[in-house]
């Protein structure tokens, strides 16, 4: 069965870096884009960008230009994101998730991984 | 951006009831609209894709419509496991963006 199991909760600082990652199973790692989307406690859904398992090419939305890298381990079926320069209002839920579909315009998810918290307090 | 807006932000009412929940889009975004519920503490799980294709093992009690820029996702016989909140999402364009989401709650 398809599974994407996510690493466990982060406490950092401001203004350091947490790098989370995301493992896949139960699938060919290769064929499907996975998406990376957060969520502050009690508030919506923030989509930040994909990354091609398979290429290693990402595409970030805009306001993580700059301080999201995402990359992969094939070796590993695993992908990881790395938020730098943390703010307080970084503090949230983090997700991996796989899209439908093994094509590059798939941008609907039906595998999370179950979340990963990063708490950014001094 | 495309700004998706639902409503209405929560909603009250009792097992059996039919609801309605809406999402309007900024701009056309065809049929590429998608529905996810989100239990406390839990991932959102995709239950609608492209508007109206129910997911495999979603009950038929869900169903959603629309086109362009106005959605719906109807229950028709609340359930005591639908108390949840109901995100709609736009995948018709990077970047991809939700609505605020509905909180349904017992009443």
């Amino acid at each position: 069965q398809v599974q994407l199991v996510q690493s466990g909760a982060e406490v950092k600082k401001p203004g350091a870096s947490v790098k989370v990652s995301c493992k896949a199973s139960g699938y060919t790692f290769s064929d499907y884009y996975i998406h990376w989307l957060r969520q502050a406690t009690g508030q919506g859904l923030e989509w930040m960008g994909w990354i091609d398992p398979n290429s290693g090419g990402t595409n970030l939305a805009q306001r993580f230009q700059g301080t999201v890298i995402m990359t992969r381990d094939a070796s590993m079926n695993t992908v990881y994101m790395e938020l730098s320069s943390l703010r307080s209002d970084d503090t949230a839920v983090y997700y991996c998730a796989r899209v439908t579909v093994a094509l590059p315009y798939a941008k609907d998810f039906d595998y999370w991984g179950q979340g990963t918290l990063v708490t950014v307090s001094s | 951006d495309i700004q998706m807006t639902q409503s209405p932000s929560s909603l009250s009412a009792s097992g059996g009831d039919r609801v309605t929940i809406t999402c309007r889009a900024s701009q056309t975004i065809s049929r590429n609209l998608n529905w996810y519920q989100q239990k406390p503490g839990k991932a959102p799980n995709l239950l609608i894709a492209m508007t109206s294709d129910l997911r495999s093992g979603v009950p038929s009690r869900f169903s959603g419509s629309g086109s362009g820029t106005d959605f719906t996702l109807t229950i028709s016989s609340l359930q005591p496991e639908d108390f949840a909140t109901y995100y709609c999402q736009q995948s018709y364009t990077i970047p991809i963006t939700f609505g605020q989401g509905t909180r349904l709650e017992m009443k």
